[in-house]
């Protein structure tokens, strides 16, 4: 099993629609999780970073993860053509260890 | 707003050469960390540093690779002898203290002909 399993799309939605990017993840041991957005030839940008369970919003961006079941989640609501992007989950065991691992990432295309 | 600055931004090289890709961190940072991202691959953890030694290094950072902080702004990835397979985009990112995001450079594209 893969250590962060990602499905890479291709997803193309309307603009305006609600979008929902998920991972799912085998190592019981991760506790901080992040989504980066990354662009063509470009390096990843931090969107969202949350430590443990929980949800958290951000404007149109809203970060759900669920540790029983090894799953985070992203939404992005009212999506823009600027969205489209590859989404990328990442996570890391914090403690003295903060190295990411990341999933393939979801390439997304938000059509005006 | 603070960045991550990688230099060159592409870099062609033959096969059997020497190459250093340049990073400068975000300023007052304290851990670094170089990653790979091969072409239609997912980003890969090669090495993390910290107080002025590496802390952690993957199974693809071999005995080719070194990395160092020669001032206290710029981190380096040096690969001694490029194999046709190192070509890929090469991220430094760095994190401001324990518990933070990292946040990454906009990389270096390294074709190796």
């Amino acid at each position: 099993q893969k250590e962060v399993e990602q499905d890479p799309g291709p997803l193309s939605v309307p603009e305006g629609a609600i979008v929902s990017l998920n991972c799912t993840y085998s190592n019981s041991a991760f506790q901080y999780f992040m989504w980066y957005r990354q662009y063509s030839r470009k390096g990843p940008e931090l969107l969202m970073y949350t430590y443990s369970s929980g949800n958290k919003e951000d404007g149109r961006f809203t970060a759900q993860v669920d540790k029983s079941s090894k799953y985070i989640s992203l939404f992005i609501r009212d999506s823009q053509p600027s969205d489209s992007a590859t989404y990328l989950c990442a996570m890391s065991p914090g403690g003295s260890n903060y190295k990411l691992t990341f999933g393939k990432g979801t390439l997304l295309t938000v059509n005006p | 707003e603070p960045e991550v600055t990688q230099t060159p931004s592409h870099q062609v090289t033959q096969m059997g050469q020497e190459v250093i890709l340049r990073c400068v961190p975000i300023s007052n940072h304290l851990y670094f960390y170089w990653y790979r991202q091969i072409l239609g691959q997912k980003v890969e953890f090669l090495v993390s540093f910290y107080n002025n030694e590496i802390s952690e290094k993957s199974e693809i950072f071999d005995d080719q690779f070194s990395v160092e902080r020669p001032d206290g702004s710029n981190f380096t990835l040096k690969i001694r002898s490029t194999k046709l397979e190192d070509s890929a985009m090469y991220f430094c990112a760095s994190i401001g203290g324990a518990g933070q995001p990292q946040h990454f450079g906009d990389g270096t594209r390294l074709s190796i002909l």
